[in-house]
């Protein structure tokens, strides 16, 4: 069936560096999504990627959808501590969504 | 205020009991869903519903139980039968199905067992 991985798992940066989380799927997605889960809050939608080779920006996040739509990236530019948390990507599945397993982003101050 | 409540924030199961997480929208979303959150862990579908008196078993269903009587509500019932029960539960909910809408998810329920 449909998997959706995600890596790194954990990456600890010094702030202010740059940080990237990549994820793949085994088939083609008709849209990606990216949410944000605080340490002990519960996950926010941040975005939606839909067109092949998409590219969006909110500020310092830049996301990017794969030509062929079965990858996507989420780069945090020199990051801070209020960045904090897991991020998971997510796709749909028929009628349901399928989550990758998160990356978990720690700052260093 | 439009979103999503779950309660209770922490709830303890002693050996053989039900217990009933509660999750309520005021969205006017058609669909649900419940995940179940290990640490460290992704997020994984127990069971979602598209429509009222409608709902599918996700990927670990088994020792969960659920029902949506009303738009609004979709409870999820812990039976004695789910062995190792100790997650974070989250309840969501979106406008439809996944094709193209994204999830509001509620705060969630911490459930441990005594």
């Amino acid at each position: 069936g449909q998997q959706v991985m995600q890596i790194p798992q954990y990456q600890h940066v010094q702030e202010g560096e740059d940080f990237t989380t990549y994820c793949n799927s085994s088939t083609t997605l008709s849209n990606i999504q990216w949410y944000k889960q605080r340490p002990g809050g519960h996950p926010v939608f941040l975005i939606q990627l839909v067109k092949s080779g998409e590219v969006k920006k909110q500020k310092r996040l830049t996301f990017q959808f794969g030509e062929a739509k079965k990858n996507s990236s989420l780069h945090i530019t020199a990051t801070q501590t209020t960045d904090v948390g897991t991020y998971f990507c997510a796709g749909p599945r028929g009628n349901q969504f399928y989550f990758g397993t998160g990356t978990s982003l720690t700052v260093i101050p | 205020d439009g979103g999503i409540t779950q309660s209770p924030k922490y709830l303890f199961r002693k050996e053989g009991q039900n217990v009933t997480l509660s999750c309520e929208q005021n969205l006017n979303h058609d669909a649900m869903y419940w995940y179940r959150q290990d640490p460290g862990q992704g997020l994984r579908l127990i069971y979602y519903s598209q429509i009222v008196n409608d709902f599918q078993k996700g990927d670990i269903a088994e020792g969960y139980s659920v029902s949506r009587e009303k738009k609004e509500s979709f409870p999820l019932t812990v039976t004695s039968a789910q062995k190792n029960p100790t997650a974070f539960y989250l309840c969501a909910s979106s406008m439809g199905g996944a094709g193209g809408l994204f999830q509001y998810f509620g705060a969630g329920t911490r459930l441990s067992v005594l």
